[in-house]
Formats: structure tokens, sequence, C-alpha cells
């Protein structure tokens, strides 16, 4: 079955600096990649998600994350983070053959003012 | 469109008693998912449903837990003793088909076993 590991378990970002949460996967086959969100409060929702074609996906809020399949890396990126993006994320992996969704462990983003 | 929807959101009992959760998908999502979320891990799948049928349960303890989704809508997930080892957030999902598309996330029940 497959595995997903993110790197960092808490990042502390200033307002405007930039953004890249790791996300790796342990695969052999064909999979769907996303992210999700969970705000403070509320319940997970989708940024974005890769199943095929371009490998670099946009999301909502002006996420976006890469596919590197060489590398078995998913990676969520932001150019400017705010305060309201300080949430905890989860990358998550399916594989094409099974409908086993597997999660990472999540990672917490806390943007300061 | 209304979402996922959970109750109760929050329980509180002793070890070996028993309790249920229940969830109403979004309507007309064939998938239904239950998953384990522990304090500081991501989401674990317990259970996948397609309409009233079990797709997916190789990760339910089903010495103790155990769930249905009658008539292919709603579903409950009972657990018959619970331990401590319980205390967990369980989310349910739906998704229109099998996971390939988005799944829909419920606010989560909070279990707390003492």
């Amino acid at each position: 079955a497959q595995s997903v590991s993110q790197h960092n378990h808490h990042v502390i970002l200033s307002e405007a600096a930039s953004l890249e949460l790791g996300c790796n996967y342990s695969y052999g086959g064909t999979v769907n990649l996303f992210w999700y969100v969970q705000y403070p409060g509320q319940h997970l929702q989708l940024l974005l998600k890769y199943f095929s074609g371009d490998p670099l996906v946009k999301g909502i809020k002006g996420f976006e994350a890469e596919f590197i399949k060489s590398k078995f890396s998913f990676n969520l990126r932001k150019p400017s983070v705010q305060w309201s993006d300080t949430a905890e994320y989860f990358c998550a992996v399916n594989a094409r053959n099974n409908n086993d969704m597997r999660f990472g462990a999540g990672t917490r983003l806390t943007v300061k003012p | 469109e209304a979402g996922v929807a959970q109750s109760p959101r929050y329980k509180i009992i002793e070890k070996r008693q028993s309790v249920a959760f229940w969830c109403n998908p979004i309507s007309g999502h064939a998938t239904l998912y239950w998953y384990q979320q522990i304090l500081g891990q991501g989401p674990k799948l317990l259970i996948q449903f397609q309409n009233n049928g079990v797709v997916d349960d190789s990760q339910l303890p089903k010495d103790r837990f155990s769930a249905e989704r009658l008539k292919g809508v709603d579903s409950t997930l009972k657990i018959q003793p619970a331990k401590l080892e319980d205390s967990a957030v369980y989310l349910c999902a739906s998704s229109p088909l099998i996971a390939r598309l988005e799944q829909f996330f419920g606010p989560g029940t909070r279990l707390t076993v003492l």
C-alpha cells in the first residue's frame, strides 16, 4: 500500500514570505495526488489535485503544487503567504488501481502578521 | 449544496462503553468514507462504501468497530466496547464516484474515551 511523508510538522512564516511544504509518497504505480487544508475550527477542504497532464497544478487561494514523478514528490507552494493561510495542510495519495486514500501526518502552518 | 453532516460533534464516554456516530453524505454521492484522525496524525481510512456495499474495510478493527450504510445513503459507525486509544476525531467524507474525484469532508465527531 502507498504511504505519504510530510517533512515539516510545523512551519512558522511571516506574512509575504514564500511557502513550500514537502510531500513525498511511496508507491510504484499511477497515483492521484491531493492537498487538503483545514483552517482552525473548520473541516478539511480540497486545495488542489493532480490526476494527469500538466504536472504543475494550480489551486484555490494562490496555491500551486508540482508533481515530480522521478522524485515521488508533490510539494505545495505559495509565493506570498497571508495571515489567513494559517491552517493545517495535508497531502494525500490515492493509487489508481485501488480506492485507498492515504494521508500524510500534516503540516501546521502559522503565519505571523 | 448542503455539505456532509455528522452528529454528534462531540462525545465523551468511559472505556468499555459503546458509542455510535452518524453521517449523512452529500445528496447523490455514491461513495462514503469513514476516517479516524488521531491527534497529530493524518486521517486514516477505516471503511469505504459504494452505495450500500463495502469496498474496503481492511483497516477497520472489526473486533470492536462496525459500520453500515443502509439504503446507500446515511451511515453509522459504532464502537463497542471503546478503548482509550479510540480517542480521536471520526471524519465522514463522500464523493460522487470512487476516490478519483474530490472527497468532501464533514466536520467530524470528536470522541474522548476516559
